[in-house]
């Protein structure tokens, strides 16, 4: 079945830095989402992705749908405390196969 | 706000207790899904509804797990015998009519711990 691969597993960073996050995946997908989960709640959708090479922002998140639709990769610019929490990739295979698969997750830690 | 809700939050039940969750969508939304997410994981997914048909179901269901959506609104999802196995984050989310290739809104979860 489909796997999807998301690094790093866990980011420890400084309030203020940038964050990188990505996908792999071992199939193609026709929709990459981008969703953060805090501790006890239900996933938050953030970005979804519907084209290959697509970027699309939401204020200082960017994400891409790459090329080869088999990876995805989000950025977080000027990193705050509130965006401490796990973010999951999750890739949908289109057509009738209406399923997400998730990543494991990145787990982000922000120091003030 | 009138997002996906859930009920209960929590649950413990002892193993061999049967549990039903309850989950309403996004009014508008025809489209409902069940996922099941343990520690550490990302959430897997259990079956999908489209209005009160139920078209796709996950090995991870089996022949314990039953859910209905019978009249395209909420759904609900039932464990029989609950085995320690059993216990996890029970997601429900939901999407919007028209093409296949729309977001899923989750709700806050049912979290089940099988003594």
């Amino acid at each position: 079945g489909q796997q999807l691969n998301q690094s790093p597993q866990s980011m420890f960073i400084q309030e203020g830095e940038d964050v990188s996050m990505n996908c792999t995946s071992s199939s193609i997908f026709n929709t990459w989402l981008w969703y953060k989960q805090d501790p006890g709640e239900g996933p938050v959708l953030l970005i979804a992705l519907y084209k290959a090479g697509e970027l699309t922002s939401n204020g200082r998140l960017t994400a891409q749908f790459g090329i080869t639709r088999k990876d995805s990769f989000l950025n977080i610019s000027a990193s705050i405390p509130s965006d401490v929490g796990i973010y999951f990739c999750a890739g949908q295979g289109g057509g009738s196969n209406y399923k997400l698969t998730f990543g494991k997750g990145t787990l982000l830690t922000v120091n003030p | 706000d009138t997002g996906v809700s859930q009920d209960p939050r929590h649950k413990i039940t002892k193993r061999g207790q049967n549990v039903t969750f309850r989950c309403d969508p996004i009014s508008e939304h025809n489209r409902l899904y069940w996922y099941r997410q343990t520690l550490g994981q990302g959430p897997e997914f259990l079956t999908y509804f489209q209005n009160e048909a139920q078209l796709e179901k996950s090995r991870l269901l089996s022949d314990r797990f039953s859910a209905e959506r019978p009249k395209g609104s909420f759904s609900t999802l039932e464990i029989q015998r609950t085995e320690q196995g059993d216990s996890a984050m029970y997601l429900c989310a939901s999407g919007a009519a028209g093409g296949p290739l729309g977001p899923q809104y989750f709700g806050p979860g049912t979290r089940l711990t099988v003594l």
